[in-house]
């Protein structure tokens, strides 16, 4: 079975230039997680939808990034413009929420992203 | 105070030995709780649930205390293969709540 599928793996780029990030969740879940990944903070959560729809935001760093989630099979998070200290692994992971977010997230292999 | 706290080592063990980390949480609220490891460059990966009553999976033992809120994972055994950072997670304000890991490596 796929599991979370993201894209590109590695981004290379300059400051001022617009990122989007991709993510395919595993086939049935309904609950999509991006996240942000630096030795200084760690494992941060940026946002989560269910059933499509964001739920909690709150950890989005500030108006430059945004995500949207136009179907069960596809998610983007997308920063505009891109600045050096948003440098880090962005993953994506899903669930099955038919008992809330206690379900096992399988995690997606991660974005590299580096701004020049 | 952060939400997860946990040693970052490294915890630098032999092959054969036996290796236990802890974690405390603030929120006693939180309900699930959960070990993840993750390897170098990699994704994290489910290592295994910790419930009230303690749970073991082989060489791994996970326990839970409510009153001192900390979770435990003790490796029995440690192989060359247990060397990653260890998350200790947990529900929390906002759905998972990962803590920053505690780095293990194993040598021969």
């Amino acid at each position: 079975d796929a599991g979370v599928i993201q894209s590109p793996r590695h981004e290379v780029t300059e400051m001022g230039q617009e990122v989007t990030l991709r993510c395919k969740p595993i086939s049935g879940h309904n609950s999509l997680f991006w996240y942000r990944q630096t030795m200084m903070r760690g494992l941060e959560l940026l946002i989560y939808f269910n059933n499509n729809v964001p739920i909690d935001d709150s950890g989005m760093p500030e108006d430059r990034f945004s995500a949207k989630m136009p179907n069960a099979s596809f998610s983007t998070l997308k920063i505009q413009p891109s600045e050096p200290r948003d440098s880090a692994v962005y993953f994506c992971a899903s669930s099955h929420r038919d008992r809330g977010y206690t379900d096992t997230q399988y995690f997606g292999p991660g974005t590299r992203l580096t701004v020049l | 105070r952060k939400e997860v706290e946990q040693d970052p080592g490294p915890f630098n063990v032999p092959e054969g030995a036996t290796v236990a980390f802890n974690c405390t949480y603030s929120n006693s609220a939180s309900q699930s709780f959960f070990w993840y490891r993750q390897d170098c460059r990699k994704e994290p990966k489910l290592l295994m649930s910790v419930y009230s009553s303690g749970n073991e999976d082989g060489r791994f033992t996970a326990q839970l205390n409510r009153a001192s809120q900390y979770i435990s994972l003790l490796i029995r055994d440690s192989k060359l293969s247990d060397s990653a950072t260890y998350l200790c997670v947990l529900t929390g304000r906002r759905a998972l709540t990962f803590g920053s890991g505690t780095r293990l490596q194993v040598q021969p």
